[in-house]
């Protein structure tokens, strides 16, 4: 089955620098790769996803690329705020988004 | 707009107990999955359903069973409970292309 993981564990950085997070998956099936964003105490929450027939998508201050090839794919952050403080987590799908396989987790603190 | 909400935010419960735990969503979505959640492995998947009366093996189903008898709930059941389940439980409801919509989690303890 597939397995993704997930770089780095945590990330500090500090107001207004960019932060990056990469995950590798395993199933070269897989096609739908999104992100989601768990602030302290609430759910996670979608923020960004990609499909594997598209290389990078951005919204905003936040962006996703893929590399099929390689199989994996990061999220970028730039101007990072205290807000973006969060667990970020990667997922990879074999099949359209039916269901998930979730990375481990990447705690990222945005220093004032 | 509350779309996916769950029986208990805390639950407390002696070993070898039976466990129900309930997910109601409101978006009249077909998929429905139950995750939990422990530190540093993030979400595994349990077991998930895309239909009413359907359901799939997750990743960790081991000690787990599920109900789907009408689309809006889909309700996780530990046969016996042991303290290796103690954990966050989170139900969520949507996916295909679309956001899976999270509930607010049940924090479970088995003493």
């Amino acid at each position: 089955g597939e397995n993704v993981e997930q770089h780095p564990s945590t990330l500090s950085v500090q107001e207004g620098d960019s932060a990056v997070i990469k995950c590798t998956y395993s199933d070269s099936a897989s096609n739908y790769f999104p992100w989601y964003k768990q602030e302290l105490g609430k759910r996670p929450q979608l923020i960004i996803d990609i499909r594997s027939n598209v290389g990078e998508k951005k919204d905003q201050r936040i962006a996703v690329t893929l590399n099929k090839t390689a199989k994996h794919f990061s999220l970028h952050i730039t101007e990072t705020q205290p807000e973006d403080s969060a667990v970020y987590f990667c997922a990879a799908s074999p099949n359209y988004g039916q269901n998930f396989v979730f990375g481990p987790g990447t705690r990222l603190s945005v220093l004032p | 707009d509350v779309k996916v909400t769950q029986s208990s935010r805390y639950l407390v419960k002696r070993t070898g107990e039976k466990v129900f735990l309930e997910c109601v969503q409101d978006m009249d979505h077909e998929n429905m999955f139950w995750y939990r959640q422990d530190p540093g492995l993030g979400l595994r998947l349990i077991y998930f359903s895309y239909d009413v009366k359907m359901k799939e093996k997750g990743d960790i189903p081991e000690g787990y069973s599920v109900s789907r008898e009408k689309k809006e709930r889909f309700s996780l059941i530990l046969e016996s409970a042991s303290t290796n389940q103690t954990s966050m439980y989170l139900c969520a409801a949507g996916g295909g292309y679309n956001e899976q919509f999270f509930g607010p989690g049940t924090r479970l303890t088995v003493l």
